[in-house]
């Protein structure tokens, strides 16, 4: 098992860019979620999909939208990239939403220029 | 008021040390509470759930103070591989905030 799988690991855009974060798993989660981790800040939430079908917004979602394709896969879109996005993304899942372990992706690091 | 917040740190101990980490949270509605590793530019990583009982794991344990909304991590013995940032966990409803995390550096 793969466990979470997230692509690219490391992406450097333009301002104005838009580019898709991939995330799947295979270890048959419910839920899904999506986070950015900046220096000092610790991780936030962008959005989250408590179950195949369904999104919600988190903490910071502005600039941001997300597609839960099937049960196995959560994307994050950047529409127009800002340098305010430099961040490191991580995808996570769980079990059941709000009560179970997450387990994480290996993360990717992204600069917009 | 943040929603979870830590010691700020960064506590530099040397091995064989024992340290406590604290972490407060204010939604008196939260259930679920854990600790998370996180090791310097990789993802974090679940270190062990905190139940209401309090709960230990090896040279770890964990304490839970719903009254004060307070959870601590008491890490004893402390080896060099323990160096890395730890993150508090609270749930929120449907999904989880994370404090900011402290971080720790055992020394030889």
């Amino acid at each position: 098992n793969a466990g979470v799988t997230q692509t690219p690991k490391f992406q450097v855009l333009k301002t104005g860019q838009s580019m898709t974060l991939q995330c799947a798993q295979d270890m048959n989660h419910n839920s899904m979620y999506w986070y950015r981790q900046d220096p000092g800040m610790g991780l936030r939430l962008i959005y989250y999909s408590a179950s195949e079908g369904t999104t919600d917004k988190g903490e910071v979602p502005n600039g941001y939208n997300v597609s839960r394709l099937n049960k196995r896969e959560f994307s994050l879109r950047l529409e127009s990239a800002a340098p305010s996005q430099t961040s490191v993304y991580f995808c996570a899942g769980g079990r059941d939403p709000g009560t179970d372990t997450q387990y994480f992706g290996p993360g990717t690091r992204l600069t917009v220029l | 008021r943040k929603e979870v917040e830590q010691d700020p740190g960064p506590f530099n101990v040397p091995e064989g040390a024992t340290v406590a980490f604290n972490c407060t949270y204010s939604n008196s509605a939260s259930q679920s509470f854990f600790w998370y590793r996180q090791d310097c530019r990789k993802e974090p990583k679940l270190l062990m759930s905190v139940y209401s009982s309090g709960n230990e794991d090896g040279r770890f344990t964990a304490q839970l103070n719903r009254a004060s909304q307070y959870i601590s991590l008491l890490i004893r013995d402390s080896k060099l591989s323990d160096s890395a940032t730890y993150l508090c966990v609270v749930n929120y409803g449907q999904n989880f905030v994370f404090g900011p995390g402290t971080r720790l550096s055992v020394l030889p």
